[in-house]
């Protein structure tokens, strides 16, 4: 089982900001990462997979950076928006299993 | 989700009675997930089936929890006696061995009362 933490927990920032969020996951056994992006009453959407040390992917306003050698991840979002308000979660994969962390809950205010 | 259809969508019952949870992929896959999620402990893995066969069911909070997974098309997770803490909302989710990633149902939000 992999011990998969993200913090913060909660977030709370003005339209505009830029923010940022970190997944911890042990770097041992490591095979692949997801991060999700779940809104209230939906399914988890994919926003990037990563599996080599230094990936660096973007999506729109969105990018993420992988270091397993450290075990950690971090997911920046440019010029927030309300739109943006949703859970960010992160799944680490070790062998054929993906394990989530509890997520980190953004709100961004108008 | 076009790729895993859930049903029902939302389920009220009461303590002890029996609740079974569907699942239909509908796209190709080689494994199939059960998931829980609650505010308190995140999204939490209950059993997986890898080409229908169950491989890991040790997530499986206690006996009163079982899953099926009679043909490739339709699985099926069973609470019996349901009580209120099994109140969450349960997501299906499949797999291909060729992908890494996820396609999840739209889960089925379960109230016990």
């Amino acid at each position: 089982i992999l011990n998969v933490e993200q913090s913060p927990q909660s977030l709370h920032v003005q339209e505009g900001d830029s923010t940022n969020f970190t997944c911890s996951f042990p770097s041992s056994n490591f095979y692949a990462l997801h991060w999700y992006r779940w809104e209230t009453a939906k399914s988890p959407e994919a926003l990037f997979v990563m599996t080599l040390n230094g990936d660096e992917k973007k999506k729109g306003r969105i990018s993420a950076t992988l270091n397993t050698k450290e075990g950690y991840s971090y997911l920046y979002i440019k010029g927030s928006q309300p739109e943006d308000s949703a859970t960010y979660l992160c799944a680490p994969r070790g062998g054929n299993q993906f394990y989530f962390g509890t997520g980190t809950s953004l709100t961004v205010i108008p | 989700d076009a790729g895993v259809i859930q049903s029902p969508r939302h389920e009220v019952t009461e303590m002890g009675q029996e609740v079974t949870l569907r699942c239909k992929p509908i796209s190709g896959h080689d494994y199939l997930f059960w998931y829980r999620q609650t505010m308190m402990r995140g999204l939490e893995l209950l059993i997986y089936f890898n080409n229908n066969v169950p491989i890991d069911d040790s997530g499986m909070p206690e006996d009163r929890f079982s899953a099926k997974m009679p043909n490739a098309s339709f699985s099926t997770l069973k609470i019996q006696p349901s009580e209120p803490r099994d109140s969450a909302v349960y997501f299906c989710a499949i797999q291909t061995a060729a992908s890494y990633g996820y396609t999840f149902g739209s889960g089925t939000r379960l109230t016990v009362v």
